[in-house]
């Protein structure tokens, strides 16, 4: 299994803003994922991207990956008050058979 | 149902308390995961059962007890625990923790008070 680390580890923006976040790890993965946690709740699974794959979309999620440069981003498109959360990212390997989560990004949107 | 429960919400217990956390899914989720998370820090892994079996124990302290009862419970009990054991305890479950694109779906977790 392989950390993520996030950056940066603290974002404040206004809502209606874009919000960008980046994870790098450290050797070559299969998958990257991306969860969310609200203050106080459970994490909640965001997107998944796989190594082949440069960019992926969910609604206002974008999240890009470059394998040459191990890492991967995480853009929330149009802010929005309820997107003040954690966010951590998952390398997934093809040994480690758990996750373990960086120390995340803490994302306050202001209105 | 893409849902995982955990009760109690809230527990508050002495260092000489014996308690215990429940966890439960009906996805059919054949791995289940303890995580212990402390204030601004990310979770961290303390137990895996897969197929009912403890998989992994992450040099947990044995005042830390987990059991599966069936593929769709997991307990975490708790005995003697310390001050500093206080925290938000969160349960996931996976489809099977051998596969690389398993996401894991979490539930909201019992914030634990020992005093």
């Amino acid at each position: 299994s392989q950390q993520g680390e996030e950056d940066p580890q603290a974002l404040s923006i206004q809502e209606g803003e874009n919000a960008t976040m980046n994870c790098s790890y450290k050797t070559s993965i299969n998958n990257l994922q991306w969860y969310r946690q609200n203050s106080g709740r459970g994490l909640v699974h965001l997107i998944l991207i796989r190594s082949n794959e440069r960019e992926k979309h969910s609604g206002r999620l974008r999240v890009t990956l470059d394998t040459s440069k191990k890492s991967s981003s995480l853009l929330i498109t149009a802010s929005r008050a309820a997107d003040t959360a954690s966010y951590f990212c998952a390398p997934r390997d093809n040994y480690g058979q758990n996750f373990v989560f960086g120390p995340g990004t803490r994302l306050s949107v202001l209105p | 149902d893409t849902e995982v429960t955990q009760t109690p919400k809230h527990l508050v217990m002495g260092m000489t308390n014996k308690k215990s956390l429940k966890c439960e899914q009906h996805m059919g989720h054949r791995a289940m995961y303890w995580y212990k998370q402390k204030a601004k820090k990310p979770p961290e892994l303390m137990f895996v059962y897969s197929y009912e079996k403890l998989s992994i124990n992450e040099s947990v302290p044995s005042r830390f007890s987990p059991e599966c009862p069936n593929s769709s419970l997991l307990n975490l009990h708790l005995h003697a625990l310390q001050p500093e054991d206080s925290a938000l305890y969160l349960c996931a479950s996976s489809q099977s923790q051998l596969a690389i694109t398993d996401t894991q779906y979490f539930g909201p977790g019992t914030r634990l008070t020992v005093l």
